[in-house]
């Protein structure tokens, strides 16, 4: 899997956008970008991915650049509840790329 | 189940012992994975399971550790003689087979050696 770059943590205040970034320089043509996000004492769970366009969930946005070196995930209007780490991986999809390595993400906290 | 389903979710043990790891993943979910997370640290991947088969065992740490799926369903990972070094949360997810955005993870189990 290629590597990702992301900052330690980062800070929003409730109601604003939060906008992560994510640095994949190394992507592959066949691979994904997926985020993860995991909240204190809770298991990962999946946002949203993508592999060249930008994307929309009821969660969260994901932007890819063009040349899809890099990407952010953009939560609209955070929440405290959005406080978590939040991992970006790349990886390819299906077969037997099967397995999702995580760093060790952006700590996001959403403050009132 | 609704979702993937660990226990115990705490675990205290003494060093030396032996302890047993249960993950009920979703219902038809045929793929499987154990993760281990340490305080304060990513999540290390350790085995996954197509089906009742163990095709990457490569994260395990040692010959500690073990694990095994039976039915198509239901996982046990298994550490003997714990180490206070195996103290840590024991994640499981659960997915359709390829579907790396379809992982669903458990709350997981915390274990801790003494």
């Amino acid at each position: 899997d290629a590597k990702t770059t992301q900052p330690t943590s980062m800070d929003c205040a409730e109601g604003r956008a939060a906008n992560l970034p994510c640095n994949h320089s190394t992507i592959s043509g066949n691979e994904y970008v997926y985020w993860y996000r995991q909240i204190h004492s809770q298991g990962p769970q999946y946002i949203i991915h993508g592999l060249k366009n930008n994307e929309t969930n009821e969660m969260a946005s994901l932007i890819i650049t063009e040349d899809r070196k890099s990407s952010t995930l953009i939560l609209p209007h955070a929440t405290l509840r959005d406080t978590a780490v939040y991992y970006c991986i790349v990886s390819a999809s299906g077969g037997s790329n099967y397995k999702l390595t995580f760093g060790k993400g952006t700590l996001l906290t959403v403050n009132p | 189940g609704a979702g993937v389903s660990q226990s115990p979710s705490n675990k205290v043990t003494e060093k030396g012992k032996d302890v047993e790891l249960r993950c009920d993943p979703i219902s038809g979910h045929t793929a499987l994975y154990w993760y281990r997370q340490r305080l304060g640290q990513g999540l290390e991947f350790l085995i996954y399971f197509q089906g009742n088969s163990a095709p990457d065992k490569s994260g395990l740490p040692s010959d500690r550790f073990s694990a095994e799926r039976t039915g198509e369903s239901v996982s046990t990972l298994t550490i003997q003689r714990t180490q206070q070094e195996d103290s840590a949360v024991y994640l499981c997810a659960s997915s359709w087979t390829g579907q790396t955005h379809g992982y669903t993870f458990g709350s997981g189990t915390r274990l801790t050696v003494v």
